[in-house]
C-alpha cells in the first residue's frame, strides 16, 4: 500500500524557519517524481515545488522561490521542504504528493501537515 | 502564468448529473486532471488526461475537454459525492503545475 506521511508542521513566527518531512513507503521512491502542494485554511490547492526522481530537476512556485528548498533522499525514502523567511500567507496544510514518471499529475497524496505562521 | 477558472459551487439533486467546468485559454489543447477532496481529507486523483479513471474510481465519473472548457461529469450523484473538486494541468511555458480554484458540489 502506498503511504506518504508528512511531519514537521507547527507554529512559527513570521521570518522564522521550518523543515517539513515526508516519509514514503509501499513503492519504489526512486521511480517517482515528488511534490509539495499546500492549502491555506478554507482555500484551494496551490502547487509549491517539484523534484525529479534523481533530484536534478527542481521547480518552485513564484510565491516561494528563493525562500523554500525541496530535497529528497531516495535511500531513506524521504522528501523534505526547508522553509525560510516564513510569512503569514504561508500558513497552510502542506501535502506531499507523488507523480508517476514524467507524468504531470499527482496520483497519491499524504494526509498533510499544518504550518501556522503567526506571532 | 496560466489561469484555470472554476465555478465556486454547483448544486444537484440526488440521482441527477452534475457537470463541473474548468475554463482556460485554449484548454482543449492541454491535458487536464481532476481531483476530489472531501472535508478534512487529502485530495484524491479522480480523472487524468481528461478521461482516464484510476483504479477504484467509479465509471460515474467522466471527463471531457474542448475549446476553452474542460468538464467533469458525475452521473447518478449521491450524498457521498459532496466534496470539493479541482481541475489541474501542467503549464509548459512556466513549468508550473496549476490548479483551478475548486468547486464545491452540494447534493440537494
Amino acid at each position: 500500500e502506498v503511504q506518504l506521511v508528512e511531519s514537521g508542521g507547527g507554529l512559527v513566527q513570521p521570518g522564522g524557519s521550518l523543515r517539513l518531512s515526508c516519509s514514503a513507503s509501499g513503492f519504489t521512491v526512486s521511480s517517482y517524481e515528488m511534490n509539495w502542494v499546500r492549502q491555506a485554511p478554507g482555500k484551494g490547492l496551490e502547487w509549491v515545488s517539484f523534484i525529479s526522481r534523481s533530484g536534478v530537476k527542481i521547480y518552485y512556485a513564484d510565491s516561494v522561490k528563493g525562500r523554500f528548498t525541496i530535497s529528497r533522499d531516495n535511500a531513506k525514502k524521504s522528501l523534505a521542504l526547508q522553509m525560510n523567511s516564513l510569512r503569514a500567507e504561508d500558513t497552510a496544510v502542506y501535502y506531499c504528493a507523488r507523480s508517476p514518471k514524467e507524468e504531470p499529475f499527482f496520483d497519491y497524496w499524504g494526509q498533510g501537515t499544518l504550518v501556522t505562521v503567526s506571532s | 502564468s496560466y489561469v484555470l477558472t472554476q465555478p465556486p459551487s454547483v448544486s444537484v439533486a440526488p440521482g441527477k448529473t452534475a457537470r463541473i467546468t474548468c475554463g482556460g485559454d485554449n484548454i482543449g489543447s492541454k491535458s487536464v486532471h481532476w481531483y476530489q477532496q472531501k472535508p478534512g481529507q487529502a485530495p484524491v486523483l479522480l480523472i487524468y488526461y481528461e478521461t482516464v479513471r484510476p483504479s477504484g474510481i467509479p465509471e460515474r465519473f467522466s471527463g471531457s475537454n474542448s475549446g476553452n472548457t474542460a468538464t467533469l461529469t458525475i452521473s447518478g450523484v449521491g450524498a457521498g459525492d459532496e466534496a470539493d473538486y479541482y481541475c489541474q494541468l501542467w503549464d509548459s511555458s512556466s513549468v508550473h503545475w496549476v490548479f483551478g480554484g475548486g468547486t464545491k458540489l452540494t447534493v440537494l
